[in-house]
Formats: C-alpha cells, structure tokens, sequence
C-alpha cells in the first residue's frame, strides 16, 4: 500500500500561473486535507474535506480551490500563484477528525 | 475561534536527559489533543494524542498530560535519545479541523 502520496514533488512556478497539487490515498479514509507549512508558523489549514463530493474552507483558504470528485483523490489549486504561496504543501487523511491524521511526503512550491 | 500556543520553540538536551513541551489552548469545547513529530524532510507523524476525558496518557517514554482548567496540555519525554531529534507540533481540535502549533525544534546531543 502506498498511503498519501502527492505529486508533483518539487515546482517552481512564475508569478500568475496556475497548477494542481494532487493528493492520492489508498487507505479508503473519508477525510482529507491541504496544510500549508511555512518557516515559524506551524501547519496551517487550508481547504479539507470529510467525503467525497465535499470541500470547506480552512484557516488560510484565499487563493487556492480544491476539488473532491473521486474519495481517493483531492486537489488543491492555484488559479493565479502569487509570491507569498511559496511554501511546502502538505496533504493528510484520516478516518474522522477525532483520529490520526496520515500525513504525505509534501511538495515544495516556489513562486518567482 | 480557537488559537494554539506552544513553548519553548527550540530545545536542546543531553542524551538521557528530560525534555518537556507545553501547550495552551482558548477554546474550552476542544477535546482532542495530538502530538506530532516531523523529521526533517518528511510529513509529521502522529506519536500520542490525548481526549478530553483522559487527564494523562503514557506510551513508554513518551506521556501527555492535560488539565482543561488551566487549558493546557503538555508532552514529556524521557530519557532522550538522538533519534528524538526533530520537530515536535501539538494541535486543538476546533470543530472538524485541527488548529497546530507553531512547533518546538529539540535537538538531543550524545
């Protein structure tokens, strides 16, 4: 079993393009989550979701869009990168949100 | 909503020795609390959590300990090891999602 996996690992992005991180799961789990890990500041939540066809908004949402349409896969995007999303991406599952949260191995996002 | 504070930021101990990191939180209906650890490069791993119910939890070396008065909780590791190098995150549950410290970077020298 692979776990959490994120693609891509690494990428560099110019101002004003957009991309998807793509988290992938294979341990059936409901809940899924976009942290977004910066110098200082801990983990911050930006988008999650408790099943499929569901998104909610975190603490830091501005900016990016998810999308749940399959329970396996969510993706956080970036419509238009800005400078200030340069930051290491982190994805998480788990079974409910009073249990363990399986983290992936993150992608680090640097926007020129 | 709910805002989590953790001390120290960085810890430096003697293999052997004690290491303690503390944790406030401000929502009084928070009632679950994680400890995670993050080695450098990879995704934070889960090492004890503790709930609302429960005013201490033991797991070999490491322990929880949690007074929802005060509204704190604390994680204590014993007899330090250089593989307990790395950074170490408490979280609230506020809701549905998790509110993170800020972490506590511990470096343990043999």
């Amino acid at each position: 079993n692979a776990g959490v996996t994120q693609t891509p690992k690494f990428r560099v992005l110019k101002t004003g393009q957009s991309m998807t991180l793509l988290c992938a799961q294979d341990m059936n789990h409901e809940y899924m989550y976009w942290y977004r890990q910066d110098p200082g500041m801990g983990l911050r939540l930006i988008h999650y979701s408790v099943g499929e066809g569901t998104t909610a908004k975190g603490e830091v949402p501005d900016g990016y869009n998810v999308s749940r349409l399959k329970k396996q896969n969510f993706l956080l995007g970036l419509e238009s990168a800005a400078p200030s999303q340069t930051s290491v991406y982190f994805c998480a599952t788990g079974t409910s949100s009073h249990n363990e949260q399986f983290f992936g191995p993150g992608t680090r996002l640097t926007v020129l | 909503g709910e805002n989590v504070e953790q001390h120290p930021s960085t810890l430096s101990v003697q293999e052997g020795d004690s290491a303690v990191i503390k944790c406030t939180y401000s929502d009084s209906a928070s009632n679950y609390f994680p400890w995670y650890k993050q080695e450098l490069g990879k995704g934070p791993q889960l090492i004890i959590d503790i709930r609302s119910n429960v005013g201490e939890k033991k797991d070999q070396r490491i322990a929880v300990t949690l007074n929802k008065t005060a509204k704190h909780f604390s994680l204590h590791i014993t007899e330090t090891q250089p593989e307990d190098s790395a950074v170490y995150f408490c979280a609230a549950l506020a809701g549905t999602a998790l509110i993170f410290g800020k972490g506590t970077t511990l470096s343990v020298s043999s």
